[in-house]
């Protein structure tokens, strides 16, 4: 099994849709998750973290479910600026950077 | 602020040739990376330091790839003799020490092998 897992998709919504995408990692003990955006052939950039009791950041949710060890990303209102791979992240350790380990990441489409 | 910096941003070799890739990283940074990704794939990690020592190099294809981060600021990453599968983008990153998460890239040195 991957460490980390994510349905490469392509996901193709509308404007305005919601989507959501889940992440599932394998090692029970990782401590800090994060979503990264990748726009097509750039670098990744931390699109925001995850924690625990769950986090918002404008029209992004993200959620944590340690029991079933996995991450979701949920986005409403879609925009066409949207489209991206966004790639789940994991990590052993609290509190540093060491052992980030990527997902293969989804990849969003957002349609007018 | 200055972001990462690399090059060459592309570089076409033939297979059994060598080819380096440098990285200079946000200053300040402690933690530098090198992550190679496939098309299709996420980013792999190859080699993680801390300041010039090597924390984590335990995907990195020893026989092949070599990595040094001399005076704990730039560095570079070498692959001598190249194969057909290490066509990828290379991405340097590097983070403030104890900062969790954010990682900051590069945009990359992409390498095609014939």
């Amino acid at each position: 099994r991957k460490e980390v897992e994510q349905d490469p998709g392509p996901f193709n919504v509308p404007e305005g849709a919601t989507v959501a995408f889940n992440c599932t990692y394998s090692n029970s003990a990782s401590q800090s998750f994060f979503w990264y955006r990748q726009d097509c052939r750039k670098e990744p950039k931390l699109l925001m973290s995850v924690y625990s009791s769950g986090n918002e950041d404008g029209r992004f949710t993200a959620q944590l479910n340690r029991a079933s060890q996995y991450i979701s990303l949920l986005i409403r209102d879609s925009k066409l600026s949207d489209s991206a791979t966004y790639l789940c992240v994991v990590t052993p350790n609290s509190g540093t950077a060491s052992k980030l380990t990527f997902g293969t990441g989804t990849r969003l489409q957002v349609t007018l | 602020e200055a972001g990462v910096a690399q090059s060459p941003r592309y570089k076409i070799i033939e297979k059994r040739q060598s080819v380096a890739f440098w990285c200079n990283p946000i200053s300040g940074h402690a933690t530098l990376y090198w992550y190679q990704q496939i098309l299709g794939q996420g980013p792999k990690l190859l080699i993680q330091f801390q300041n010039n020592g090597v924390v984590d190099d335990s995907q990195l294809p020893k026989d092949r790839f070599s990595a040094e981060r001399l005076k704990g600021v730039d560095s570079t990453l070498k692959i001598q003799p190249a194969k057909l599968e290490d066509s990828a983008v290379y991405l340097c990153a590097s983070s403030l020490w104890g900062l969790s998460g954010e990682l900051f890239f590069g945009e990359g040195s992409r390498l095609t092998v014939l």
